[in-house]
């Protein structure tokens, strides 16, 4: 089942505005990512990370690794119209043979008002 | 190919009826995912192929539920005798091998069963 807590579920914000959403788990996991979806398409990776109380930037999104591998947050600065979607963490889990496999939270969807 | 190619599009089906939904994952990607999203939820994990085998066949809901890969690149999700709460998007995603090298997702199948 669904191990991945993301909040808050939905943002109705400005073109402008900084975002924050976040996401915990029960579990310890030991890379965090985050996906943005766009409506029609499938999840497409925006930042990963990988060393717990890890701070990554990539453009306007940062995000953090909890200190405890419990957690993660991904904030948006300034915020424009092409932002809008979906945005999911997921952390990392071992499978057998070597392999992984991704786990999701619920998504935050973003809108921006005009 | 260039990226996940997954077909058809779009599916509905009446409840009851078999449906098989395809996933032509990007050359040379060994590891396979399928994955589940529900209306308004996170991706739920179905099944994960290595090759032609699925070590990982952990998440598929049900005994309706059976997915093949063959040559180690097509593969195909069956679900028989479709229910409602099948109604989802099914998202395929492929990766180059064990380990985690990042997955591409397919756009994915829209499946109504009405």
């Amino acid at each position: 089942g669904q191990q991945l807590n993301q909040s808050p579920q939905s943002m109705f914000i400005q073109e402008g505005e900084d975002v924050s959403m976040n996401c915990t788990s029960s579990s310890i996991f030991n890379t965090w990512l985050w996906y943005k979806q766009d409506p029609g398409e499938g999840p497409v990776l925006l930042i990963a990370l990988y060393k717990a109380g890890e701070l990554t930037s990539n453009g306007r999104l940062t995000a953090q690794f909890g200190i405890t591998r419990k957690d993660s947050f991904l904030n948006i600065s300034a915020s424009i119209p092409s932002d809008v979607g979906i945005y999911f963490c997921a952390g990392l889990q071992s499978i057998i043979q070597g392999a992984q496999k991704l786990v999701f939270g619920q998504g935050t969807r973003l809108t921006i008002n005009p | 190919g260039a990226g996940v190619s997954q077909s058809p599009s779009n599916k509905v089906t009446e409840k009851g009826k078999d449906v098989e939904l395809r996933c032509d994952p990007i050359s040379g990607h060994t590891a396979l995912y399928w994955y589940r999203q529900s209306l308004g939820q996170g991706l739920e994990f179905l099944i994960y192929f290595q090759g032609n085998s699925a070590p990982d066949k952990s998440g598929l809901p049900s005994d309706r539920f059976s997915a093949e890969r063959t040559g180690g690149s097509v593969s195909t999700l069956t679900i028989q005798r479709t229910q409602q709460e099948d109604s989802a998007v099914y998202l395929c995603a492929s990766s180059l091998g064990v380990g985690f090298y990042g997955y591409t997702f397919g756009s994915g199948t829209r499946l109504t069963v009405v």
